[in-house]
């Protein structure tokens, strides 16, 4: 089983709708969460990071955790054409200092 | 500008040729990393190192060294590269661990072995 889990897509969805993102991870005792997102050709670049059960709101992106059943996803509200990217769920996993990504979601957003 | 650079930015070279891939930050980051990026598999990482003079393998370390001798550099070390390592290597770095804190990529390195 891998350590984080994402449906690879890709997701397409028109403009100006919300696109749902998850992400599961195997062990129970992790800690943090993070979303990135990587451009074609670039680097990863962090949206938004979550630690605490429940919903975190940041403009046309929210992301949300549960830990009890072990998975996190986002949300991007009225989608853009440059929202169309790759996005990475990454967990800190408990009392050390290694970051295990998933192998990310391509999302295409439609004109 | 605060920024994380790598070099060479692409690279082709035959198997079994030694090879360093530079990693240099401007951040005064204590936490650096490397990860290599694959199709279908996503990031994952190589080695990370939480301070100067000391590193740890991360989840893919088998054919690779580094070493932390200065606090912002962090060179990757092929000793006998194989065309397994084909690969897009990253490397990030962050003020403190990953727990709490903003990992920051530099631009990649592309890296065939013939």
């Amino acid at each position: 089983q891998k350590e984080v889990e994402q449906n690879s897509g890709p997701l397409s969805v028109p403009e100006g709708a919300i696109a749902s993102l998850n992400c599961t991870y195997s062990d129970r005792g992790s800690q943090s969460f993070f979303w990135y997102r990587q451009y074609s050709g670039k680097s990863p670049e962090l949206i938004m990071f979550i630690y605490s059960n429940g919903d975190k709101e940041d403009g046309r992106f929210t992301a949300q955790l549960n830990k009890a059943s072990q998975y996190v996803s986002l949300l991007i509200r009225d989608s853009q054409p440059s929202d169309s990217a790759t996005y990475l769920c990454a967990v800190h996993r408990s009392n050390d200092y290694k970051l295990s990504f998933g192998a990310g979601t391509t999302v295409t957003v439609r004109a | 500008e605060a920024q994380v650079t790598q070099n060479p930015r692409y690279l082709i070279t035959v198997t079994g040729k030694k090879l360093t891939v530079t990693c240099s930050q401007n951040m005064n980051h204590e936490y650096m990393s490397w990860y290599r990026q694959d199709p279908g598999l996503g990031l994952r990482q190589i080695y990370y190192s939480m301070n100067v003079e000391v590193t740890d393998k991360g989840d893919v370390p088998e054919g690779y060294k580094v070493s932390r001798k200065e606090k912002r550099n962090f060179p990757l070390i092929l000793e006998s590269p194989s065309p397994n390592q084909t690969s897009l290597y990253f490397c990030a770095s962050s003020y403190g661990r990953p727990r709490t804190d903003t990992q920051y990529f530099g631009p990649g390195t592309r890296l065939t072995v013939l």
